[in-house]
Formats: structure tokens, C-alpha cells, sequence
């Protein structure tokens, strides 16, 4: 398995545009992670999914953010629109059943100008 | 609410010495922990876990944490420090996988 996959890993996007960040999990986890990750405010819980149900929203800051996860393979998260203030580096991380470690992505750096 | 708590912004320590990163958690129920590095421009990667059994645990790279149900702590240790273990150490309570702030260990030769 090719581990958690992000895409794109930078985007440079003006104030006001919608950005919409994607990640694959492993195959065959059925949590997934989304994480916000700013000097100031370090690594933030945003939302959690299991098998593709959302279990907890209340990390996401406004309703400007939504995520989704379609199916076990694919989940996206969405800003509309995006403010200066969402750069950071967005992180999706998946975690199987038995509670084995979480397996982070390679993050997707945000930069909104 | 599961949380961690990491009081220490910042740990220095000389390479060869022992070295300690400090988390203490609050959890109803029986806690699940984790302790994970961050090296610049990375993602997390996982050092090491505790669900259940021995209070020690052992992980990567020479790391181990020690449980410590009374004190609520899950401390990250290494007998020796090593300059590449200079990196952001986070720890984290399941299953929701939520984080501490992050503890930035600067070993120096």
C-alpha cells in the first residue's frame, strides 16, 4: 500500500476562491482524520469519519469548511470561500480496526493570498 | 471529553543524555496513547502505543513511554539522546486521535 496519499501537497489560491484539498486513506481503514496545522494553534482535530460516516464536526472551524467521504477510498475537504487566515498545512491521516497507529499523509500546504 | 496535555513548549537536552517528554492525559474509560514524531516539511509518523498490558512500553528508533494510571501521565523517554532526535514529539488520545501541542526537542552535540 502506497500509504495515505494528499493531493495537491502546495496550493496557492486567492482570498475568496473555493480550494478543495483530497485524501486516499490504506485500504481497508475505516477512520479517517482531518488535521489543521498552524504554528499558532498547533494540530487541530477538524473531523473524523468512521466507515465513511462523519462522527465528529466540531473541530471545523466555520461553516465556510465541509467535508465529505463518498466512499471508503476517497475524502475531500472543502473551503468556500477561502480567507488568509486558512493557510496552514492540512494533514488526513487513517487508522484501522484493533487501534493501530494513526497513518498520516503528507500534508497539502495552503496558502491563501 | 478525551484530551493530552503537553506542558512543555520546548526540551533541551545534550546528546548522550537521557532525555523525557512529558503528556498527561484525561480520558473516561481506559485510555489509548500514542506518541508521535514530526521531523520539518513531514508528516506525523508513529513511535510507539499504549492500549492495555505492560505499563512500558517500547517503540521506535530507541523510544519508550511509561503509563502511569495514578499520575495520568504517559511520558516519552530514551536512555540516550541522539541529535537526530531533534524534531516535534506530539502525543495523542484514541480513538478519536485527538493531539497534544506538540513538544519540540532540541538535542545538541
Amino acid at each position: 500500500d502506497a500509504g495515505v496519499i494528499q493531493s495537491p501537497r502546495h496550493e496557492v489560491t486567492e482570498m475568496g476562491q473555493e480550494v478543495t484539498l483530497r485524501c486516499k486513506p490504506i485500504s481497508g481503514h475505516d477512520y479517517l482524520f482531518w488535521y489543521r496545522q498552524t504554528m499558532m494553534r498547533g494540530l487541530e482535530l477538524l473531523i473524523y469519519f468512521n466507515n465513511n460516516v462523519p462522527i465528529d464536526d466540531s473541530g471545523m472551524p466555520e461553516d465556510r469548511f465541509s467535508a465529505k467521504m463518498p466512499n471508503a477510498s476517497f475524502s475531500t475537504l472543502k473551503i468556500q470561500p477561502s480567507e488568509p487566515r486558512d493557510s496552514a498545512v492540512y494533514f488526513c491521516a487513517s487508522l484501522g480496526v484493533g487501534l493501530t497507529e494513526a497513518f498520516f499523509g503528507q500534508g497539502t500546504r495552503l496558502t491563501v493570498v | 471529553a478525551q484530551s493530552v496535555a503537553q506542558p512543555e513548549d520546548q526540551v533541551n537536552v545534550a546528546e548522550g543524555n537521557p532525555l523525557t517528554v512529558k503528556c498527561t492525559y484525561s480520558v473516561s474509560g481506559n485510555p489509548y496513547l500514542f506518541w508521535y514524531v514530526q521531523y520539518p516539511n513531514r508528516g506525523l509518523q508513529f513511535l510507539l502505543k499504549y492500549i492495555t498490558g505492560d505499563n512500558l512500553v517500547k517503540g521506535s528508533y530507541g523510544f519508550e513511554a511509561e503509563f502511569n494510571k495514578s499520575q495520568t501521565s504517559f511520558h516519552l523517554k530514551k536512555p540516550s539522546a541522539l541529535v537526530s532526535d531533534s524534531a516535534l514529539y506530539f502525543c495523542a488520545v484514541g480513538p478519536d486521535m485527538r493531539f497534544g501541542a506538540g513538544t519540540r526537542l532540541t538535542v545538541k552535540p
